[in-house]
């Protein structure tokens, strides 16, 4: 069975400090990881995905398979960031996501 | 990219009522997905909703709870029958993600049952 952990419910920082939130996760093959942000008052959004390698907003994320994990991390947190973040995985053929229980992000002033 | 619409996007309703919550998608998809989202919880997908077959449901969820139409590619309805307070929660209506897209999600219909 798939299932994403993120240990952290509630993270807070302060601004220009760095920020991981942590993801872990099980499945057998392959995964596509995900992480998906909630602003306030707005809907679910991707923020980045394994695949494209990308930096989203000065967020990275690395696949780490032997660890099964995918932390998400910004050297310098900023306000703007402060939002609900979910860990998601994705199994080779399937167009389900499996979320995570998510991280409230509250970066402070 | 996917603009979804959900409507109502909050309603409070008594006991042993129903709900139907519609989901409409701006391009036409093969599969349309349902999620509920509890009070401090994840998102817990409810089943899928394939255009021109029964919605495959998740463990824990059924069809007589949550019955779900899918009369075409761009349109979908959840209802959640016979409520009770337990049933308060967020429902989300998502579309993807395929290969090398995202999953794009609607604002989501919050529930509260009385």
């Amino acid at each position: 069975a798939q299932r994403v952990t993120q240990p952290e419910k509630l993270l807070s920082v302060f601004k220009g400090a760095p920020v991981e939130l942590k993801c872990n996760y099980s499945y057998s093959g392959s995964p596509e990881l995900f992480w998906y942000v909630q602003y306030s008052r707005q809907r679910l959004q991707l923020l980045l995905r394994h695949i494209s390698r990308e930096s989203i907003k000065g967020f990275t994320a690395d696949l780490n398979k032997g660890e099964t994990s995918f932390h998400l991390k910004k050297p310098f947190a900023q306000e703007e960031d402060s939002a609900m973040y979910y860990c998601a995985l994705k199994a080779g053929g399937s167009e389900k996501l499996v979320f995570g229980k998510g991280t409230k992000l509250t970066v402070n002033p | 990219s996917a603009v979804i619409s959900q409507k109502p996007s909050r309603d409070i309703c008594q006991r042993g009522t129903s709900l139907t919550i519609q989901c409409q998608v701006d391009s036409q998809v093969t599969m349309m997905f349902w999620y509920r989202q509890q009070p401090g919880q994840s998102l817990t997908l409810i089943a899928t909703a394939n255009q021109g077959s029964e919605a495959t449901y998740e463990s824990g969820f059924v069809i007589d709870k949550f019955p779900i139409s899918r009369p075409n590619l761009t349109f979908s309805t959840l209802t959640v029958s016979n409520m009770s307070p337990e049933d308060s929660s967020i429902y989300l209506c998502s579309v993807g993600p395929r290969v090398n897209t995202e999953a794009f999600f609607g604002q989501g219909t919050r529930l509260t049952v009385v």
